[in-house]
This record gives structure tokens, sequence and C-alpha cells, in this order.
């Protein structure tokens, strides 16, 4: 069965620390995972997205990810948090069916 | 920049009223979908449209019912609202349906009293 985890359910960091956001993800094909980002009163928006080749992936404001087939993992990263990053982000993983399962997502409050 | 519309931004009602949200897509994308997002901020896919064919989540109730004049816009209409129906009502689009890059709308927010 298809299924994402995002064990932090709430990250607090302090403004200029670097970041990781968990996600671990069960699919026994080739996944496509994605994070997507909602802010305050705003619809979700695209960060990046991992199909195939470079585990690690760029995605905007630099944010990036890195996939591991052997931990079955895609974890968020960013070197240097500002306040404006405060928000919930989630991950998201589709397979063949091209069915999306999103995780719970994890609030991220960034203190100043 | 927002490409996708979702209209109202909020909207309050009382239990068995019918409500009517509006979403446009001005991206040229085939596939439309209606998420759910509840108070602790779980999505759960309502609908998807595409290419005048709509597939349904099956644990949808009857009450609601997509909407589309064409393959820009996918509306929204509650027949009867209940206390649960309260949440954010999240329209998106993608290129086509097997494209999984959504752009979402803003969303508009519904609170039954």
């Amino acid at each position: 069965a298809q299924s994402v985890t995002q064990p932090d359910a709430r990250v607090t960091v302090s403004e200029g620390a670097s970041l990781q956001l968990r996600c671990k993800y069960s699919y026994s094909g080739t996944p496509y995972l994605f994070w997507y980002v909602q802010y305050p009163r705003q619809g979700l928006q695209l960060l990046l997205k991992y199909y195939s080749g470079d585990p690690v992936v760029q995605g905007v404001n630099g944010f990036e990810a890195e996939f591991s087939k052997s931990n079955s993992s895609f974890h968020l990263r960013k070197a240097s948090v500002h306040w404006s990053d405060s928000a919930v982000y989630f991950c998201v993983l589709t397979g063949n069916t091209g069915k999306l399962i999103f995780g719970l997502g994890t609030t991220l409050q960034v203190q100043p | 920049e927002t490409a996708v519309f979702q209209t109202p931004n909020y909207h309050v009602t009382q239990v068995g009223n019918e409500v009517s949200f509006n979403c446009k897509q001005t991206l040229g994308h085939d596939t439309m979908y209606w998420y759910k997002q509840d108070s602790k901020k779980l999505l759960k896919i309502m609908f998807s449209y595409n290419n005048k064919q709509l597939i349904v989540n099956e644990t949808v109730p009857r009450r609601f019912s997509p909407q589309s004049s064409d393959k820009a816009h996918l509306n929204l209409r509650i027949k009867s609202v209940e206390p649960e129906d309260s949440a954010v009502y999240l329209c998106a689009s993608s290129i086509r349906l097997s494209q999984n890059t959504l752009y979402f709308g803003a969303g508009t927010r519904l609170s039954v009293l």
C-alpha cells in the first residue's frame, strides 16, 4: 500500500538555523515525490519534485531534498531559514496510477 | 503569480443551506480537482475532472457535486450543508491527468453554523 509519513507535526527553529523536515514513504514501485508548501491563508505551492536521476533535487527559495531508496525517505533541507519560511510543508507521493498521497504536513515555525 | 482563482474566499452559512464555490484556471490545463482540507490540514481528494470525465472519490457524500462548463472552470456545489462540511476547499489544476504537478488556488473557507 502507498503511504507517506511525516513524523514531525511541528518543527520550531531559529532564524538562520539549518532545517530538515522528514518524510518517509511506502511504495513498491518507482515513486514520484514532491514537497509542497502552504503559507497562511494560501493554497499549496510546489517546492520541488523528484522523478529520477540525481537523488538531490533543488527547489525554490534555497530548499533541496534528497531521495533515498534504501531508507524510503525524501527529506527536505534548507541551510539557513528565514522567518518567511514559516508555513506548512507537505510531502506527496504518487506512483503509476497517478493518484497523489499527501502526508499530514509539518508546521514549521521560524523564531526571530 | 496566481493562475487558479477561487471565489469566494470565505463563506458562512447555516445547516441545510445550499452553497456554490467557483474555480477558474488560466493555465490552459486539461485537468481540474477539488480537495477538502480539514482543521488538521489533512487533504482529501474529492473530484478530478478531465476531458469531461469525472472521477469521484467514493467517500464524498452525494450532497457534493462538481459543475463544469469548460475545461477552465470547475465549480463545487453543496446541496444541503452539514456541520462537518466546515473546511477549506482547495481547487487545483494540472496539465493533464497523468501530470502530477498541481497548481492550487488560495482556497474557500466554509463555516457551517
